[in-house]
């Protein structure tokens, strides 16, 4: 099977320019989360989607980061314009979870390392 | 809400000698509790996990954790580590019910084993 893909592994790019990643995740998992990791912190959640609607988003930066799930697979995560503060990992996770269901692993993908100049 | 605390930023460890882990959860309701590994440039890998059941879990690449209701805890130990186990640990837990299946992490605890 498979495992989460994730593009590009590695990016930098300079302050107020904008970046894009993509994420495909396992096939037929309804559940993919968007991660954000800092240096020396553990990940915390951006987004989670639950097949292309949004389940939460609370601690997405709705200002300069945006994230879309279009067919319920796909999903890119979007910054612009970016910060220095913004260079981190970037972790997509997939999960078969769905409301209800009491499957609750998620997968991970490599993430995308962004650094921001 | 939930919150983690994994009191070890690092833990160094000569091979084969025993490790202890340590993370501490608070949350208002019941947790699902998780640990994963992550080696350089990659993604996490789970560990192990605990939903129900049995207090002692095992996972993969000999660990076990304990899951502590009264402490609040989920220790992850190895009996006996190898070179290939040096890489950050991460604790993590999720809302029983309600919380969407969303991960909470602690800050992570990196593992160096030295010969």
């Amino acid at each position: 099977e498979a495992g989460v893909a994730q593009s590009p592994r590695y990016k930098i790019i300079e302050k107020r320019q904008s970046v894009a990643f993509w994420c495909n995740p396992i096939s037929g998992h309804a559940t993919l989360y968007w991660y954000q990791q800092i240096l020396g912190q553990g990940p915390k959640l951006l987004i989670q989607f639950q097949n292309n609607g949004v389940v939460d988003d609370s601690q997405l930066p709705k200002d300069r980061f945006s994230a879309e799930r279009l067919k319920g697979v796909d999903s890119t995560l979007k910054i612009q314009p970016a910060k220095l503060e913004d260079s981190a990992v970037y972790l997509c996770a997939s999960s078969p979870w769905t409301s209800g269901s009491s499957t609750y692993e998620q997968y991970f993908g490599p993430g995308t390392r962004l650094t921001v100049t | 809400a939930q919150s983690v605390t994994q009191l070890d930023s690092q833990v160094p460890v000569f091979e084969e000698a025993p490790v202890e882990l340590r993370c501490n959860y608070s949350s208002s309701v019941s947790v699902y509790l998780f640990w994963y590994v992550q080696y350089p440039n990659q993604g996490l890998q789970l560990l192990l996990k605990y939903l129900s059941g049995s207090t002692l879990v095992k996972g993969i690449n000999g660990f076990e954790a304990e899951f502590n209701k009264s402490q609040t805890s989920f220790h992850l130990r190895k009996p006996s580590v190898h070179i290939s186990d040096t890489a950050e640990y991460f604790c993590a837990v999720s809302a029983l019910t309600g919380g969407g299946n969303k991960l909470t992490f602690g800050t992570g605890t990196q593992l160096k084993v030295e010969l």
